[in-house]
């Protein structure tokens, strides 16, 4: 079964609107998790890494205003999507990474991924 | 730079054996993933390598050579539902996970 739970799957909301995306790790504590942004018929690019109780670290080029992420525990991390433009409409999907030998050998596991369309 | 490098379109027949290549430059490198990807859909673990050689998994095998930065990915036996993507990606020196651009496979009767 699943061992990341994302939240919302698709969201469909009207331009300037804020968007709060949620990651949950279901049977593990994650130590760390990751967020990605996928356009269509590209691959997944990493937007930000987040240690539960520190600060977010943003790749190049990812408006930290913008995209705001918390971790505020082992298990939970929130991606907020402030004032969201069309240009914003991507599929995000979060990762988590735990003890590698505590679920299945992957060290890390993808939620199901929201796919966010601003009208 | 981080470079990950994999073709971008492959063809297979059904029933045949495709293999697909990834070449990677990272600065170090913790490991090595295939994910599969269907259109629309979250990407979906195949393997990991960490060390040298083959790791078999069914009808899915997955090689790597640190030295050469060089892994594939090979499907035998292949079915119509294997028409995916196919992402290959690394865990670098900072920890990070780096995906490649993936190679869209199409297989067909």
């Amino acid at each position: 079964g699943a061992v990341v739970s994302q939240h919302p799957s698709r969201v469909i909301c009207k331009s300037g609107t804020s968007v709060k995306i949620e990651c949950r790790s279901l049977d593990f504590q994650a130590t760390t998790m990751f967020w990605y942004r996928q356009f269509p018929k590209q691959s997944l690019m990493l937007m930000a890494t987040s240690n539960e109780g520190s600060k977010a670290t943003y790749e190049q080029g990812v408006e930290k205003d913008k995209f705001l992420i918390n971790h505020a525990s082992l298990t939970l991390s929130t991606l907020t999507v402030t004032s969201a433009h069309p240009e914003d409409s991507s599929f995000y999907i979060c990762s988590a990474r735990g003890p590698a030998l505590e679920v299945s050998n992957q060290p890390q596991h993808f939620g199901d991924g929201t796919r966010l369309s601003i009208l | 730079g981080q470079n990950i490098d994999q073709p971008t379109e492959m063809t297979a027949t059904e029933g045949a054996i495709v293999q697909i290549n990834c070449t990677y430059q990272t600065s170090g490198f913790n490991g090595l993933f295939w994910y599969q990807q269907h259109a629309g859909e979250a990407p979906t673990f195949l393997s990991y390598n960490v060390l040298d050689g083959l790791e078999e998994k069914g009808r899915f095998s997955s090689f790597l050579s640190r030295s050469k930065g060089y892994s594939y990915l090979l499907l035998k036996e292949l079915q119509m539902k294997d028409s995916a993507s196919y992402l290959c990606a690394v865990i670098d020196g900072y920890n990070k996970l780096i995906f490649g651009a993936g190679t869209r496979l199409a297989v067909h009767p």
